[in-house]
């Protein structure tokens, strides 16, 4: 069992807005840790979408974003497309160190 | 360009060993800490292993905890996992993942995986 949660799907028409929610508690986001996340694509290896809660990398386009609020996180993707199909992880921190929510899947209708 | 090549996954039987390997080339491998991440198949990701760039530091997930050793070789630009007494439940793609500077906080550079499946 994760110690972040995530909803397992999410699903949205091109050009929808899309939010994928990640709540933890006290002992990570709660406790000051940022929230970071991941895009994996159908059979690939994990890729950083976004770091410390809102920070694209070079090269993520910009209808992806990321907010953090107490204990949860989101992440949000606007005017969405075919290929932002594929699975979204989360991950903080806290004493048991890297921890991982579970994944969401985001179908494009 | 950063890469990183994982190696040595294999099909190994339970209460077995395999020693993973990871290459790194592109970027001052010695000023990273590294990291293993795995993903059962169809599951999500899980955090398995650190260390520190010198190799002082070292932390382990409770589920492989007294079973696996991270180690690397900073004149080679390498990292490897010890894996020991191998479960079913230890079959998954194993990932090498850079861990970011400053802080340590996220990982910021992923290899493609190698796949480690126990099983008699």
């Amino acid at each position: 069992q994760s110690v972040l949660t995530q909803p397992p799907s999410v699903s949205g028409a091109p050009g929808q807005r899309v939010a994928i929610s990640c709540t933890g508690s006290s002992s990570n986001i709660g406790a000051g840790y940022d929230v970071h996340w991941y895009q994996q694509l159908p059979g690939t290896a994990p890729k950083l979408l976004i770091s410390h809660n809102n920070n694209r990398p070079s090269g993520v386009p910009d209808r992806f974003s990321g907010s953090k609020s107490g204990t949860s996180a989101s992440l949000a993707i606007t005017g969405l497309q075919a290929e932002d199909e594929a699975d979204y992880y989360c991950q903080s921190y806290d004493r048991s160190g890297y921890v991982f929510g579970p994944g969401t899947k985001v179908t494009v209708l | 360009e950063e890469q990183l090549v994982e190696s040595g996954g294999g099909l190994v039987k339970p209460g077995g060993s395999l020693r993973l390997s990871c290459a790194a080339s592109g970027f001052m491998f010695t000023s990273y800490s590294m990291n293993w991440v795995r993903q059962a198949p169809g599951k999500g990701l899980e955090w398995v292993s650190s260390i520190s760039a010198g190799s002082s530091y070292t932390d382990y997930a409770d589920s492989v905890k007294g079973r696996v050793s991270i180690s690397r070789d900073n004149g080679g630009n390498s990292v490897y996992l010890q894996m020991n007494s191998l479960r079913a439940e230890d079959t998954a793609v194993y990932y090498c993942a850079r861990a970011s500077l400053p802080g340590y906080q996220y990982m910021d550079v992923w290899g493609k995986g190698t796949t480690v499946t126990v099983s008699s």
